[in-house]
């Protein structure tokens, strides 16, 4: 069946330090990734997806490329801000992994 | 625009108590309609979907039930609360077709007693 590995946290940063967060899968056939990003006390909001090998997602300077050769999706951002705390998850069809709690400090 | 309605935000139940969480979806018509339970340090946990009108998957068993009254309606219901259904229930819709990104809830923070 599907599933979503993805790195533990917490991630604890400076700002404007560089963010890598991994995420591997396995699944049946060629499904869609996504990252989602939940702020604390709110639900999750989708923050970029790919839809096919080689594709790269990005959005408020994340990125995320879809490798279909290493089963990997990950997370990256070259510089990250105050407001990019929250935790992040990784997710293909209605698998999540357990998500990342990132922190960034001034 | 489409927009989901989850309600109420917080909860605290007795243990043995029922549950009753409401969530509703507008601007869309026939969704996928999920329910997801958030545990600390587990992630997020598929509970029920639903692709029609009194039609409900169950992912895992447990103390819960799901119903689908109407197109955008989605409720999740227990006849008698245990101290383990803690946790942050969220509902969530996609458009009905596969492989595409799931719009959630503001979510239910359920505290047991």
């Amino acid at each position: 069946g599907d599933s979503v590995t993805q790195m533990e946290g917490p991630v604890t940063l400076s700002e404007e330090a560089c963010l890598t967060i991994n995420c591997t899968y396995t699944a049946t056939g060629y499904p869609s990734l996504f990252w989602y990003v939940q702020y604390p006390g709110e639900g999750l909001q989708l923050l970029l997806k790919a839809t096919k090998a080689d594709d790269k997602g990005s959005n408020k300077g994340f990125e995320a490329t879809y490798r279909k050769e290493t089963t990997s999706f990950h997370l990256e951002k070259g510089s990250v801000q105050v407001s990019d705390s929250a935790v992040y998850f990784c997710a293909l069809r209605n698998v999540f992994g357990k998500g990342t709690k990132l922190t960034v400090n001034p | 625009s489409q927009t989901i309605h989850q309600w109420p935000a917080t909860l605290v139940q007795p243990v043995g108590s029922p549950l009753s969480l409401e969530c509703t979806v507008e601007g869309t018509s026939n969704p996928n309609l999920y329910w997801y339970r958030q545990a600390a340090g587990r992630g997020l946990q598929l509970l029920f979907y639903s692709v029609g009108i009194g039609q409900i998957s169950s992912e895992v068993p447990q103390n819960l039930s799901a119903s689908r009254p109407q197109d955008r309606q989605f409720i999740l219901s227990s006849k008698k609360l245990l101290l383990s259904d803690s946790g942050f229930y969220l509902c969530a819709w996609s458009v009905r077709s596969r492989g595409v990104e799931a719009f959630f809830g503001q979510g239910t923070r359920l505290t047991v007693v």
